[in-house]
Formats: structure tokens, sequence, C-alpha cells
């Protein structure tokens, strides 16, 4: 068993509609990490968090770490956050889940 | 502006040959590490450095090689004993080590064996 696991792997939603993506893990950690890959394959970190919740514009990641689980939320979803969603989390050094390939049509 | 910038974003490379990959950073980040990506598994750690002069290896070392002489360079080797390299290798930084900061990731090099 992966040490995390996202769902969906694969997730396509029509603009507009609200978005979430799951993250689970299955040791402990000191933070969690939200990335984003575009499709030329550049990252970009999104969140980093390790109790709570944080919002950044349209985009909400919240933790609990008693349930070692994680989400991802969009709102009013736009063609242009079609992307892959990467949760990573930190026991001593980074691992990443396997990612989350998001396909939002107009 | 700071950020990270991999070169070359695509490469070819025939069995048998070395190639470097390059990755530089203005962020005055001491951490810095090289992933590697194939399709549908999660990126995976192939060497890091929290400091200038030195490195660990991550958890799929063989067949690269590393060196960090500049807090601003990483470049990453991989040698002719990596048996399979075609992969697209990003290379990441953070303030301090092994996930206790933001990462900054460059845009990535495609390295295709021919």
């Amino acid at each position: 068993k992966n040490e995390v696991e996202q769902s969906p792997q694969n997730l396509t939603a029509q603009e507009g509609e609200f978005i979430t993506i799951n993250c689970s893990y299955s040791v402990g950690i000191s933070a969690l990490h939200w990335l984003q890959q575009h499709p030329g394959g550049g990252i970009v970190s999104l969140f980093m968090l390790s109790s709570g919740k944080k919002k950044h514009g349209r985009l909400i990641a919240t933790i609990n770490i008693q349930e070692k689980h994680s989400s991802l939320h969009i709102t009013a979803s736009h063609p242009r956050d079609s992307a892959v969603y990467i949760c990573a989390v930190n026991p001593q050094k980074l691992v990443f889940g396997q990612g989350t390939r998001l396909t939002i049509n107009p | 502006d700071g950020g990270i910038t991999q070169s070359p974003k695509y490469l070819f490379r025939k069995e048998g040959q070395n190639v470097t990959l390059s990755c530089e950073q203005n962020l005055n980040h001491d951490a810095m590490y090289w992933y590697r990506q194939d399709p549908g598994q999660g990126l995976r750690l192939i060497y890091y450095s929290q400091i200038v002069n030195d490195f660990q290896k991550g958890d799929i070392a063989e067949g690269y090689s590393v060196s960090r002489e500049k807090k601003e360079s990483f470049p990453l080797t991989v040698t002719s004993a990596q048996k399979n390299p075609t992969a697209f290798y990003l290379c990441a930084s953070s303030i301090v080590g092994l996930g206790g900061g933001e990462l900054f990731f460059g845009e990535g090099s495609r390295l295709t064996v021919l």
C-alpha cells in the first residue's frame, strides 16, 4: 500500500463546478504539500500546511491530522485549472502521491 | 525574478552515453533536490543536498551522480549505468531541507534514450 493515496485519479468536470481532490496518508507527518503540475511538466507549490485550513483565491486546502486526510477544493472551476494535482507528505523526506488529473471543460 | 532554471528542456541520448542536466537557482535556498517522474508514478527522490559540498542519496540514486560545488547549482549526471534513464527529471529547492519548507520547482528536463 502506498504511503500517500490520492482520489480520484482522474476527474472531469464542467466549468463552474466545485471540485474536491482527496489525499490520505499512512505515516506521521510534519507537513503536507499540495502541488500543481501544468501540462508542460512544470510544478508549482499551492499550499504547505500542517493543521487546519488555508485559502488562496479559489483554492482551499484542509487537513485533518487525526484522520490523516487532506482535501483540496477548487471553487468556480475554470478550464485553466486543468492540471495534475499532487499531494506530498513530509514524515522525514517528501513522499508523493500519484497525482489527480483534473480536466475542466468549458 | 527569482526561480529555478533547468536545462536542457529536452535531451536525447544514445545508450552508453553519460548526460548532465543543469539546475540553477537564484533563490538563495540551501536545499536542492532531483526527482524523477515516470508515467503513472509519483515523484521519486534521486539525490538531495542540504548544504554546499554535501549531498545524500535518495530512493533511486543508482546510476546517477551529482555535485554541489556552489549554492546555486546542483547538476545531475545520468550515467550509462542507469538501466532505464528515459524519464522526466525535475529539480527543486527549498529554504530548509526535506520538505520542511515550500518547494520551488524547475520546468523539468525530458530525457529520451534512443
